[in-house]
């Protein structure tokens, strides 16, 4: 997606073992959000950035932490991941809360 | 609370049948109602936002509308390439945060 990567694409990881997501944007928009999508619920926000080093939290915020040190890259950690974060991780860009966003093109991730 | 619902969940068309997905929204001051398709393995793409009720937007076979309680995303005369998960997310005055359904899956068959 022009603008916005993530990394890694695909990750396997150990429960209990932390594990770092990163997503990476060209536009220098304001606002950065991680979303995690899982069959029957949709996309649901877990923290969002409306400006370097500020953050705020979604609704699945529970075992996530996010830093934005840069307007650049927006980093989502699992401090010691379960199984129940196995799922597909997108981020998401906008100029504005009014904007439509710029999705990248996920990390799915799953825990064993 | 605010709530986005959509429907049907899936939806099969023959090409050339013309149908409409619903959401309907519960956001206190609506600031936007935005819709995205979704292509298995990817990001959801942009399709349209809406400000206020009575606008309508158009991009090819795709036209969306709204009202204060719901909107439509209309497709006509579909073709196989429409085939894709359907978002709609809605938006409040009160967040910067939107509220996504979870989708319509959309089929067109030959």
């Amino acid at each position: 997606d022009a603008g916005i990567t993530q990394s890694p694409r695909h990750k396997v990881t150990e429960t209990g073992t932390p594990v770092t997501l990163r997503c990476h944007q060209t536009e220098n928009h304001r606002y950065m959000y991680w979303y995690r999508q899982d069959p029957g619920h949709g996309l649901r926000l877990i923290h969002y950035s409306y400006g370097v080093k500020d953050t705020d939290k979604g609704e699945v915020s529970d075992g996530y932490s996010v830093s934005r040190s840069k307007t650049e890259d927006f980093l989502l950690t699992l401090e010691s991941a379960t199984s129940s974060q196995t799922s597909v991780y997108f981020c998401a860009i906008s100029a504005t809360a009014s904007y439509g966003y710029t999705f990248g093109s996920g990390t799915r991730l799953t825990v064993v | 609370e605010d709530q986005v619902t959509q429907s049907p969940e899936a939806l099969r068309l023959q090409e050339g049948e013309s149908s409409s997905l619903n959401c309907s929204y519960t956001v206190s001051g609506l600031r936007g109602l935005f819709w995205y398709r979704q292509d298995p393995g990817k990001g959801p793409e942009f399709l349209f936002t809406l400000y206020s009720a009575g606008e309508e937007k158009e991009k090819e076979r795709l036209k969306a509308t709204l009202t204060k309680k719901e909107s439509f995303l209309h497709i006509t005369a579909p073709k196989p390439e429409d085939s894709a998960t359907y978002l709609c997310a809605a938006g409040g005055y009160n967040t910067d945060k939107l509220i996504f359904g979870t989708g319509t899956r959309l089929q067109v068959f030959p």
